[in-house]
């Protein structure tokens, strides 16, 4: 079965770290990658997506990931986090082949400011 | 509208209960899923539709759960005799990309169920 791992759970920043969470996925085919940010009481919003292409992609508010094929990765990055970056994130993994959406467990970001 | 729309955002229920969670996703839009996503976990897949039709209800956790999207549209996801490890925020997601390579998810705020 497919799974998605995110191996930060809870993650605490000042303003103006760098921030990179881990997401690795274990799926041997052709997969779409997500991100997904849930700001305090919203829904899940996309914050970047892989299909295709140059594996390094860039999404909203200065958020960039790297989709390493030979390590089954997807890692967000972020050069300077602000206060508004707190929230709770989810990498997430579609098979080409597949109706689903696989999704980690969530990181929680918090921003010291 | 311009969104996923869940109805209701809380629902408390007593154990036994049967409780109908509802889903109205943006016009147009060929996919919707139902996920269930427990305290400090993420979204877990609980069924999909294309249109109308029920292509995949693999995550349904037992015979309580059961969803319909009778005209393509809205859609419906009730529990029969609730038990307290139903308790979750109960998601939908539309897609507009039909088959099976979906696109980009566009998720509801959610429905939080509570049972007692």
């Amino acid at each position: 079965a497919q799974s998605v791992s995110q191996h930060n759970h809870h993650v605490i920043l000042s303003e103006a770290a760098s921030l990179e969470l881990g997401c690795n996925y274990s799926y041997g085919g052709t997969v779409n990658l997500f991100w997904y940010v849930q700001y305090p009481g919203q829904h899940l919003q996309l914050l970047l997506k892989y299909f295709s292409g140059d594996p390094l992609v860039k999404g909203i508010k200065g958020f960039e990931a790297e989709f390493i094929k030979s390590k089954f990765s997807f890692n967000l990055r972020k050069p300077s986090v602000q206060w508004s970056d707190t929230a709770e994130y989810f990498c997430a993994v579609n098979a080409i082949t597949g109706n689903q959406f696989y999704f980690g467990t969530g990181t929680s970001l918090t921003v010291i400011p | 509208g311009a969104g996923v729309s869940q109805s209701p955002r809380y629902k408390v229920a007593k154990r036994g209960q049967d409780v109908a969670l509802r889903c109205d996703p943006i016009s147009g839009h060929v996919s919707l899923f139902w996920y269930q996503q427990a305290l400090g976990q993420g979204p877990e897949f609980l069924t999909y539709f294309q249109n109308e039709a029920q292509l995949d209800k693999s995550g349904l956790p037992s015979d309580r759960f059961f969803a319909e999207r009778p005209e393509g549209s809205v859609s419906t996801l009730k529990i029969q005799r609730t038990q307290q490890e139903d308790s979750a925020v109960y998601l939908c997601a539309s897609s507009l990309s039909p088959g099976l390579y979906t696109g980009e998810l566009f998720f509801g705020e959610g429905s939080r169920l509570t049972v007692l």
